[in-house]
This record gives structure tokens, sequence and C-alpha cells, in this order.
């Protein structure tokens, strides 16, 4: 079974550029999550999709992103303008949680660098 | 405010030493704590679990223990292998929100 994917592995752009990084959960899971960890701090979430719906964006840092899942399926997030503060690594879980657990798979990352 | 915070930094390990990391966390309604471990160009990969209704699991190499009344747990790698030299971060969760809080992440290296 294929894992969580992301693309690209790596995006170098200008500050004021737009980027668009995709997720392909794990086939099957309804729950999508977008993290993101700065060099040298924690991961931190982002938001999270049940299917199609954000459930919640409460880590959204601003305005100039915005996540769609289309169909439930895969997801992008789009960064509009980028800044030198959005550098990081972006990483998407996916979950089908059970009765006991909710194990949140992870993909490789994309890794952003703003310039 | 960082709810989650892992210690030390980093650790360096001879082989067949046993690693240990620390986490501490604040928030009360934290029901899961999972930990991950994530090597060069991968991802988080899930190590071992815990709830807060037991106060150790062991896995093979790996043991979380918890500590509910002082909200700590830790992680024990025993006999350390070089493979298993990796960032290791501890995290918590609470099914009301199902978002994962994690610690900063700890540099394990052990030496052969």
């Amino acid at each position: 079974e294929a894992g969580v994917t992301q693309f690209p592995s790596h995006s170098v752009i200008e500050k004021g550029q737009t980027v668009t990084l995709r997720c392909d959960p794990i086939s099957g899971h309804d729950n999508l999550y977008w993290y993101r960890r700065v060099m040298g701090k924690e991961i931190k979430f982002l938001l999270h999709f049940v299917k199609e719906s954000k459930q919640d964006e409460s880590g959204m840092p601003n305005n100039r992103f915005l996540a769609e899942r289309t169909g439930g399926t895969y997801s992008t997030l789009k960064v509009q303008p980028a800044e030198l503060e959005d550098s990081g690594v972006y990483f998407c879980a996916s979950s089908q949680p059970d009765r006991i657990t909710d194990t949140q798979y992870f993909g490789p990352g994309t890794r952003l660098t703003v310039l | 405010q960082q709810q989650v915070k892992q210690s030390p930094q980093s650790l360096i390990v001879q082989k067949g030493g046993i690693s240990i990391i620390n986490c501490a966390y604040e928030n009360t309604a934290f029901d899961y704590f999972p930990w991950y471990q994530q090597f060069p160009g991968k991802g988080p990969a899930l190590l071992i679990a815990i709830r807060p209704d037991v106060s150790e699991k062991k896995e093979g190499r790996f043991t979380i223990s918890f500590n509910k009344s002082a909200k700590q747990f830790s992680l024990h790698i025993m006999d350390s292998q070089p493979g298993d030299s990796a960032t290791y971060f501890c995290a918590a969760y609470t099914g009301a929100n199902s978002k994962l809080t994690f610690g900063k992440g700890i540099t394990l290296s052990v030496r052969p």
C-alpha cells in the first residue's frame, strides 16, 4: 500500500511568488492534515480536513495560505504571496481513525525555501 | 507558548547504551502520547504510543514511561544501535480536536 506522497520534495522561490504544494493521502483515509516545521522549531499544526471539509484551520498563519481538498482526495496548499518566514518543511499526514486510535501517517515533506 | 517541551536538545550515546528522551506537557486534556522517529529525507513515522491510563508500554527495545501526576513522559531505547540514529519527536493529542502537538525534536546519534 502506498504511503502519503507529497510534491514537490523541494521548492525554492523568490519572495512575492506563489507556490502550490500537493499531498496525496493514503487511499481511503478521510482525515488529512497539514503541518509545518520551521528550522529548529517544533512541527506545528496548520489545518485538518475531514473528506473535503475543513474541520480545523486554527493553525493557518494568515490569509496568504489557502488549502483545498478536491473531492476529498488529494489536497493542495497554496502560499500567495510567499514571504521569507514561510520557509520550512511542510508535512502532510493522513489517518483513518478507528475505535481505539487515530494514527497519523506522514509524508516525506516539501522543503520550501523563500529567498 | 510551547505546550510540549522536550529534552535534551541532542543526545550522543555509545552503541549498546540506553538513550533517554524526556517530554513534559501542560494541557491535561491530552489523552494520547505518541513518539515519532524521523530519518533524513523521510517524514516522521510513529514509533510507539501510550495512553494516560497506563504507566509504561514496551515494544521491543523501546519503552515509554508515563507519569500522569507530573505530566511527563519519556522514551527509553535499550541497547541503542547506530541504526537508531534519527530525530525523535514526542507529541500529544486530544481526541477533541485531533491535531498533534509536537515537541521540538531531538537528534540522537548512536556511535559504533
